[in-house]
This record gives structure tokens, sequence and C-alpha cells, in this order.
């Protein structure tokens, strides 16, 4: 089946610093990436919609200069969380999908971000 | 817009109880329906999809029904086990090829055994 990863699977890092999260399709290539937030005990809060070699697409509210995303291949797209604060911390989980009708969504493993 | 409401949880049952978590949902034209699954820690897994009126979605034991008459897509499964403790999603992909999907707020279900 459809296999995704991210990369770390956690981060702690310090009030001010940036962090890079990577997800990569192992064994298909994904035309759309997505990238939720998800608090803790609630639903997942879409961020943005990634589309290889073009600017993401961020949802209301969703600070584009603080949430950094480049999908460079259609395996590979980061999340760049830049002068992360403790407000930032959440479970990040990102998706991929290879389109057409009905497209089905392949999660990755998600990344637990802590910001001291 | 589009909207997926569904039961709140948490839902406790006893080993081998019938489950049902409730789902309803909002949206124009012709929807296509989930249920994913997510395990502590873990990321979502499909459960099963449903892409039109009346299909039955089904796998692991669980099913679920398309209703567009009541706008509904219910999960069910004769007999619970304790792995099957987990958070569930209802989620739906509208009409139109964003890809985007909208989810319920998640029911969590604990089987004890």
């Amino acid at each position: 089946g459809a296999v995704v990863s991210q990369h770390p699977s956690w981060v702690i890092c310090k009030s001010g610093t940036s962090v890079k999260i990577e997800c990569r399709s192992l064994d298909f290539q994904a035309t759309t990436m997505f990238w939720y937030r998800q608090f803790p005990k609630q639903s997942l809060m879409l961020m943005a919609t990634s589309n290889e070699g073009s600017k993401a697409t961020y949802e209301q509210g969703v600070e584009k200069d603080k949430f950094l995303i480049n999908h460079a291949s259609l395996t590979l797209s980061t999340l760049t969380v830049t002068s992360a604060h403790p407000e930032d911390s959440s479970f990040y989980i990102c998706s991929a999908t290879t389109g057409g009708f009905a497209p089905e969504q392949y999660f990755g493993p998600g990344t637990r971000l802590t910001v001291t | 817009g589009n909207s997926v409401t569904q039961m709140e949880g948490p839902v406790t049952l006893s080993e081998e109880a019938f489950l049902t978590i409730n789902c309803t949902y909002t949206a124009t034209g012709y929807p296509s329906l989930f249920w994913y699954v997510q395990y502590p820690g873990e990321g979502l897994q499909l459960l099963l999809k449903a892409t039109k009126a009346d299909d039955k979605g089904s796998n692991k034991g669980f099913e679920a029904t398309y209703r567009k008459e009541t706008t509904s897509f219910h999960l069910e499964k004769g007999s619970v086990q304790v792995s099957d403790s987990a958070v569930y999603f209802c989620a739906l992909h509208g009409s139109g090829n964003t890809g985007k999907l909208i989810f319920g707020q998640g029911t969590t279900l604990q089987v004890k055994p």
C-alpha cells in the first residue's frame, strides 16, 4: 500500500528557532500534499495544500510567512515553522494524494513539535 | 459550506459489544465519504469509504452506508475488540477536484475487556 513517512517523529526546540519537518511519499508519486495541525483531543485542521512545483495554498488564518511549505518533488514536501513559539507546539500531520476522482489521502505518522 | 458532524465521545464499550458512531454531513452536490481511524500517537489510516449514495463501505468488520436521504454515514461494527480502541474521524470530499477533506471532530472509542 501507499506509505507516507514524516521526519522527525518528534522534535523539541527553543523559542525563536526554526524547525523543518519532511513529508515523503515512499512508493508513489504525490501530485498533492496536505499539511494539518492537530491539537490534543481535537480534529485535524488543514493548514495548507501543496502541489509539486507551485506555491502552497494556505487556509484562512494560517500565516504563510510563519509556516513555510516547499514541495520540490513529487515525493517530498517540507514544512518549516519559523521563529517558533510555545503556541506553535502541536502535532503536525501530512498527507499525500495521487489525485483523480475521490482521491484517497495517505497520512504520515505525524510529528510532535514542542517549543520551549 | 461543507461540514461533518460526529457524535461526541468518548464512547466506552465492553468487548464484543455492538458499535455505532453517528456521522452526518452537509454538502452540495455528491460528496465522497470516508471513515479514518487514528491509534494513539499515530497518523490517520483510511478505514473505509463510499463514493455514491447507497454504497456500503466495509473493512475489518466495520461498515458504513452512504445515506443521501438522511445525509448520514454512520459507522457500525457488530463486535468490538480492545484493539479497536482509537479515535474515529468521519470525513467528506466535496464535489470538485480540490482533494481537500473536511473532517468531523473525531470520536474516541474505548473498549474494555
